[in-house]
């Protein structure tokens, strides 16, 4: 299985920061990495999809990149309606597997 | 506009066996592969498995492998997930998802169905 080593687990930021979330997978996975928001009660929203493509009405904010075995997803000028969990899957090999997420908080 | 409704929820007893549904609409169902991921309370996301669009593939998470089974009825537009042998480590907001086509990954994901394992 590829292992997703997603960092770092929490996050506290300010309004209008920019953040950026890594993942770093077992080996190369070729891009086939997506990028999901999950917000309490809620069920996972997907926001970019191959590395760095982002879904339709997803905010220019959101961005995505990295090559091989690095990944990262950034915020730029986060939104109090960005405060959620974030996490990274891997689909280029069975089983596909997440990263274990990171929770963003408002300083 | 796409929807994937989760039904089967509940609680159930450690040993016992529980079935899950994930009824689709607003898409062309049998063009899609579909799966499945939970969540345990407080933790992150585990992918369970997937169905490709004829059932002729179905993968799983190997620890899972031997507990859980994937279905799906085209006909119907739903989806399955059989679960047997459910112990406490099984409780657990189910989800179901269709595989993208547009953007990878799981696309499309139903509401969540919750199921708690306990005696």
């Amino acid at each position: 299985d590829i292992q997703m080593t997603q960092s770092p687990p929490s996050l506290s930021a300010s309004l209008g920061d920019k953040v950026t979330i890594t993942c770093q997978t077992s080996q190369n996975i070729n891009k086939y990495i997506a990028w999901y928001q999950q917000k309490p009660g809620k069920a996972p929203r997907l926001l970019i999809g191959f590395t760095s493509r982002l879904v339709s009405g997803i905010p220019s904010r959101f961005s995505g990149s990295g090559s091989g075995r690095d990944y990262s997803f950034s915020i730029s000028n986060v939104e109090s309606e960005d405060i959620a969990s974030y996490y990274c899957l891997q689909y280029d090999n069975s089983p596909w597997t997440f990263g274990g997420g990171t929770k963003l908080e408002l300083k | 506009e796409v929807k994937l409704v989760e039904s089967g929820g509940g609680l159930v007893q450690p040993g016992r066996s529980l079935k899950l549904s994930c009824a689709a609409s607003g898409f062309s169902f049998n063009d899609y592969w579909m799966g499945w991921v939970r969540q345990a309370p407080g933790k992150g996301l585990e992918w369970i498995g997937e169905i490709n669009q004829d059932s002729s593939t179905i993968n799983y998470t190997p620890s899972l492998k031997d507990k859980f089974t994937i279905s799906r009825d085209n006909a119907q537009n739903t989806l399955y997930l059989q679960m047997s042998k459910l112990g406490s480590e099984d409780t657990a907001i189910y989800y179901c998802a269709s595989a993208g086509v547009n953007y990878g990954g799981m696309e499309d994901w139903g509401q969540g169905v919750m199921v708690t394992v306990s005696s």
